[in-house]
């Protein structure tokens, strides 16, 4: 069983949709992380959110944390071809534990 | 800044060989993490070194993976055997510190492709 479930798995859009992406456990985290990891590269930091209900906003890009802190979500607005990537969801444990990710693609 | 630097970028070796990897962290990073990237999964931890010392090997596959970090800078991991279910992306990444929020950064990773 995984510690944080993201949803959905894979995810393939036309250039210009919305699109939400969701992070879900059962278990309460003081802070949570995104990363985005492109094609033959590492994972790369997109935020780290730390407060119940706490919304951070990186551009086109909306990351919301739960109110109880066991959930996040990823919104992107119009998004475009160079959104594509492996989004990650990781809680801080004493060691960095990631979900499977959710694989977006953005077609032209 | 120098980012964290990993070689060899490929690796297509058969079942039952040896191989190793290479990671050079950022500079000033004392902490050092292996990650092991299966297809369709996110990275799951191998071992973290905090300098030369390792914190965390709990999921390290001791009879046939091992690491080692000299001098708490360089650092190599090596699996010996391979098996078939050991194809996948190595990532090494590094950090300032390991306590409250901190963020890793990640090398590029090696590819390996068991045969």
């Amino acid at each position: 069983t995984q510690l944080l479930e993201q949803s959905p798995q894979f995810l393939s859009i036309q250039e210009g949709e919305n699109l939400t992406v969701y992070c879900n456990s059962s278990s309460v985290f003081s802070s949570l992380q995104w990363y985005r990891q492109e094609p033959g590269e590492g994972p790369v930091l997109l935020v780290t959110v730390v407060t119940g209900g706490e919304v951070k906003k990186l551009k086109r890009l909306t990351f919301q944390f739960g109110d109880a802190r066991k959930d996040s979500s990823l919104h992107i607005t119009a998004a475009q071809p160079g959104d594509t990537g492996l989004y990650l969801c990781a809680v801080q444990g004493g060691k960095l534990i990631f979900g499977q990710g959710t694989e977006l693609s953005v077609k032209p | 800044e120098a980012g964290v630097a990993q070689s060899p970028r490929y690796k297509i070796i058969e079942k039952r060989q040896s191989v190793a990897f290479w990671c050079n962290p950022i500079s000033g990073h004392a902490t050092l993490y292996w990650y092991q990237q299966i297809l369709g999964q996110g990275p799951k931890l191998l071992i973290q070194f905090q300098n030369n010392g390792v914190v965390d090997d709990s999921q390290l596959p001791k009879d046939r993976f091992s690491a080692e970090r000299l001098k708490g800078v360089d650092s190599t991991l090596k699996i010996q055997p391979a098996k078939l279910e050991d194809s996948a992306v190595y990532l090494c990444a590094s950090s300032l510190r390991d306590r409250g929020i901190y963020e890793q950064y990640f090398g590029p990773g090696t590819r390996l492709t068991v045969t």
